[in-house]
């Protein structure tokens, strides 16, 4: 079955440095990968798209990787701040239109 | 537009009960999805519309849930009778169109049975 997998694990990054989230996924072949945050008691909001025949997505401070070999996202903030603290979420668009998401991490910017 | 609405944000009900939860998507938007969030399951995807038509409603956990869109500015989810396990964090979404384009999630309706 299909299987997103990301971090369970909260990462605490200083703030100013670049935090890395990984999304990494099988049994599945999406057509497009997204990124969402989610603060507490909201619900979650787009960041970034990008294609299957895109390597890399920017905006602004944000950077997406995408590799359909290794089946795996990266998801970058740079110069990070206290206000980028949420759970980020990754998310996988089929050719059915259909969206699943990954659990989600925890990102924890410590000033 | 006011975003995507969900009614009510919070439902405390018996178990046994019926529950009722609705949503208001975009305007315009041709898909609506809903999920459920729970920290065990993360954001599950249980059914979604094409033009008010259900496409995919294999996330359903069981028979006591169902879901309705009578027209593209309405959709309720029911759960009958709901139970203990059904508590979670219930979230409607809409896309437009194009499919590489952003969902838009209302705010939640936080579902307890006790």
């Amino acid at each position: 079955s299909q299987k997103i997998e990301q971090n369970s694990e909260a990462l605490n990054i200083q703030e100013g440095k670049t935090a890395t989230l990984t999304c990494n996924y099988t049994n599945y072949s999406p057509a497009y990968l997204q990124w969402y945050r989610q603060d507490p008691g909201r619900g979650p909001v787009f960041l970034l798209l990008i294609r299957e025949n895109e390597k890399e997505k920017r905006k602004e401070r944000l950077k997406v990787t995408f590799d359909t070999t290794l089946k795996q996202s990266l998801f970058h903030i740079t110069a990070s701040q206290p206000a980028d603290s949420a759970t980020y979420l990754c998310a996988l668009e089929g050719r059915d239109d259909k969206i699943i998401f990954g659990k989600g991490t925890r990102l924890h910017i410590l000033p | 537009d006011a975003g995507v609405i969900q009614s009510p944000r919070h439902e405390v009900t018996e178990m046994g009960q019926e529950v009722t939860l609705r949503c208001k998507p975009i305007s315009g938007h041709d898909y609506l999805f809903w999920y459920r969030q729970t920290m065990m399951r993360g954001l599950e995807l249980l059914i979604y519309f094409n033009n008010n038509v259900p496409i995919d409603d294999s996330g359903m956990p069981e028979d006591r849930f169902s879901a309705k869109m009578p027209n593209a500015s309405f959709s309720t989810l029911k759960i009958q009778p709901s139970e203990p396990r059904d508590s979670a964090v219930y979230f409607c979404a809409s896309r437009s169109l194009y499919r590489d384009t952003e969902a838009f999630f209302g705010q939640g309706t936080r579902l307890t049975v006790v």
